[in-house]
């Protein structure tokens, strides 16, 4: 069975930084892309960055290019994304997803972390 | 970028009902075209790929249809199950985007 358990979401202040971990189960890691994709509770979902399983294509949303980081380590079957200068609109539900080519439809989801930014 | 428009925000109707959801794109993306379903507190489930192609395990009463810039969702006969929010995600470019989702309600 697919599984992908993210972690890492936490209340932290504006300006700070945060990374989320997800750890990919039940199938062959690096024979995927993987992707963040986060939600504002309540409101519509938003592709944040992804990475191609050799980590030569990577991309980001406008909203978080210079400021979030996203890699992986097909050695350990997991994917992170390192959020640095937080915001009060990074305020969401972050979910981890996969897809078989680089710019391709999801077909599994994590359960998501919720991180928070308030002071 | 490519913006994703889906239509009616809300939609209102009965068990047995055949629903229609529409996503415009702001430029043509072949049928690189998903949608997904959403219940309150659950991740999205896949339904549709390439704006036509059912994916495993998911109901034949739900079906995808358009190329370009314009598709549909239909759910030919709506089941209590089916009661969501329903999000359309265009795959053709680097700036790929969800619409703004769909609530289905009950009548």
């Amino acid at each position: 069975e697919v599984q992908l358990v993210e972690s890492g979401g936490d209340l932290v202040q504006p300006r700070r930084a945060l990374t989320l971990s997800c750890a990919a189960s039940g199938f062959t890691f690096d024979n995927y892309a993987m992707h963040w994709v986060r939600q504002v509770p309540g409101k519509g979902l938003e592709w944040v960055s992804g990475i191609s399983w050799d980590s030569r294509s990577i991309g980001y949303a406008d909203s978080v290019k210079g400021r979030f980081t996203i890699s992986r380590d097909n050695a350990r079957d997991s994917l992170y994304l390192q959020m640095n200068s937080l915001q009060p609109e990074d305020t969401a539900l972050y979910f981890c997803t996969r897809s078989t080519e680089w710019l391709f439809y999801f077909d599994n989801w994590g359960r998501g972390t919720l991180v928070t930014v308030s002071s | 970028d490519i913006q994703m428009t889906q239509s009616p925000s809300t939609l209102s109707a009965s068990v047995g009902d055949r629903v229609t959801i529409t996503c415009r794109a702001s430029q043509s993306i072949s049928t690189w075209l998903a949608w997904y379903q959403q219940k309150p507190g659950k991740a999205p489930k896949l339904l549709i790929f390439g704006a036509s192609t059912l994916q495993n395990g998911v109901p034949s009463r739900f079906s995808g249809s358009g190329s370009g810039s314009e598709f549909t969702l239909t759910i030919s006969s709506l089941q209590p199950d089916d009661f969501a929010t329903y999000y359309c995600h265009q795959y053709n470019s680097y700036s790929q985007a969800f619409g703004q989702g769909t609530k289905v309600e009950i009548k």
